[in-house]
């Protein structure tokens, strides 16, 4: 049983726009979450948390929103650039480490010049 | 180095065979985690390393599986009687502590023919 889901396997919008991701999760117990940006070949390198007390972290372009009562969040990208172009994971814990981190199956988005 | 370092990049072998990967973490990082990624899925937690005791070993998939640490430093993780069901990319991170940033390698692609 998924935890942590990103239903969109993949996402295109062009350069200077807006990029959404979104991620669900059905474990209450979760109060840390994380994005993760892949490039292939490479390991994911951590882009923005946001902890349960919070609705919203930013951090330059990248913007976590979280929605405690729906179980969801989201990561807006703005604007988009090209170099962005990479899977993207969402990740849920409880107690708010890295230690073991629950991922989603990640979203593939490729942002067109 | 400068980041975690794991090899070999990738390893072809043979229905039941033993494998072994190898994790080199970045220098006086204490927390050590080990996840795979298969096809088309998230990354899964196998197991953490605190120093070179393992707290959590929940995540390993069966007995076939065993990982080690020494010196606070590289890890290995081993695969016996390796079945096709194991291939995937293998990542290794380490963090300073459980609860800072995990930076990951670029992982182990092992695939099992």
């Amino acid at each position: 049983d998924q935890q942590v889901k990103q239903n969109s396997p993949s996402l295109s919008v062009q350069e200077g726009r807006i990029s959404i991701l979104n991620c669900d999760y059905t474990n209450s117990m979760f109060d840390y979450f994380l994005w993760y940006k892949k490039y292939p070949a490479e390991g994911p390198t951590f882009l923005i948390s946001i902890s349960s007390i919070k609705d919203k972290n930013e951090d330059g372009r990248f913007t976590v929103f979280l929605n405690k009562s729906a179980k969801h969040l989201s990561l807006h990208i703005v604007p988009s650039q090209p170099g962005d172009s990479a899977v993207y994971f969402c990740a849920a814990n409880r107690g708010g480490s890295n230690y073991k981190l629950t991922f989603g199956k990640g979203t593939l988005l490729t942002v067109n010049p | 180095g400068a980041g975690v370092s794991q090899s070999p990049s990738n390893k072809v072998t043979e229905k039941g065979k033993d494998v072994e990967l190898r994790c080199d973490p970045i220098s006086g990082h204490t927390a050590l985690y080990w996840y795979r990624q298969r096809l088309g899925q998230g990354l899964e937690f196998l197991i953490y390393f605190q120093g070179n005791s393992a707290p959590d070993k929940s995540g390993l998939p069966s007995d076939r599986f065993s990982a080690e640490r020494t010196g606070e430093s590289v890890s290995t993780l081993t695969i016996q009687r390796t079945q096709q069901e194991d291939s995937a990319v293998y990542l290794c991170a380490s963090s300073l502590t459980r609860d800072t940033e995990a930076f990951f390698g670029q992982g182990t692609r092992l695939t099992v023919v």
